[in-house]
């Protein structure tokens, strides 16, 4: 498997503009996450699925975020319109669901970098 | 809801020394407490975790100690490498079976110097 899949890898866009980052989780897993990191706040989990379905968007930061899984093999994350504050690592994670309901671990995708000028 | 401590920030060893690195948490409720390394320009990835029912648990050079009295766990790294080099995150989850999410500390930068 070629482990957890983001598009794209570096994202330079301006103030305003609409940026959509992409995850392929890997296959089997049912657990998908969007973590955002950056260097005063450390990795921040903005929602996650279970088996397509969102469980936690608290994290989400405002309106201007939103997050998708129309399928099993696929996510996005987009911000609309996109402010300098946003500029981060987007990390996309997966994870197995165990026997049992074990927490599994989380299998982290290379980020996609975003900066917004 | 849970909140995760970690400290220090940064660490400087000396090859060949051991580096400790602890975190608290605030939810009693939390049984599950992976660690995660992260180099430079890098994804995390799991290096070692515990449950609440194990005190302690040993993967070669690295260990997890956990006191859930206290609230907090800690991860040692023994006979360390410049290879060992990375910012490292502890994290603690809630109750098994619930969809309860993990929740990071903000990182240790551990530099090894040969």
């Amino acid at each position: 498997d070629a482990g957890v899949i983001q598009s794209p890898r570096h994202e330079v866009t301006e103030m305003g503009q609409e940026v959509t980052l992409r995850c392929k989780p890997i296959s089997g897993h049912n657990s998908l996450f969007w973590y955002r990191q950056t260097m005063m706040r450390g990795l921040e989990l903005l929602i996650y699925f279970n088996n397509n379905v969102p469980i936690d968007d608290s994290g989400m930061p405002e309106d201007r975020f939103s997050a998708k899984m129309p399928n099993a093999s696929f996510s996005t994350l987009k911000i609309q319109p996109s402010e300098p504050r946003d500029s981060a690592v987007y990390f996309c994670a997966s994870s197995p669901r165990s026997a049992g309901g074990r927490t599994g671990e989380l299998f982290f995708g290379e980020g996609s970098r975003l900066t917004v000028l | 809801g849970e909140n995760v401590e970690q400290h220090p920030s940064t660490l400087s060893v000396q090859e060949g020394d051991s580096a400790v690195i602890k975190c608290t948490y605030s939810d009693s409720a939390s049984n599950y407490f992976p660690w995660y390394k992260q180099e430079l320009g890098k994804r995390p990835q799991l290096i070692i975790d515990i449950r609440s029912n194990v005190g302690e648990k040993k993967d070669q050079r690295i260990a997890v100690t956990l006191n859930k009295t206290a609230k907090h766990f800690s991860l040692h790294i023994t006979e360390t490498q410049p290879e060992d080099s990375a910012v490292y995150f502890c994290a603690a989850k809630g109750k098994e079976g619930s969809q309860g999410n993990l929740i990071f500390g903000k990182g240790t930068k551990l530099s090894v110097k040969p």
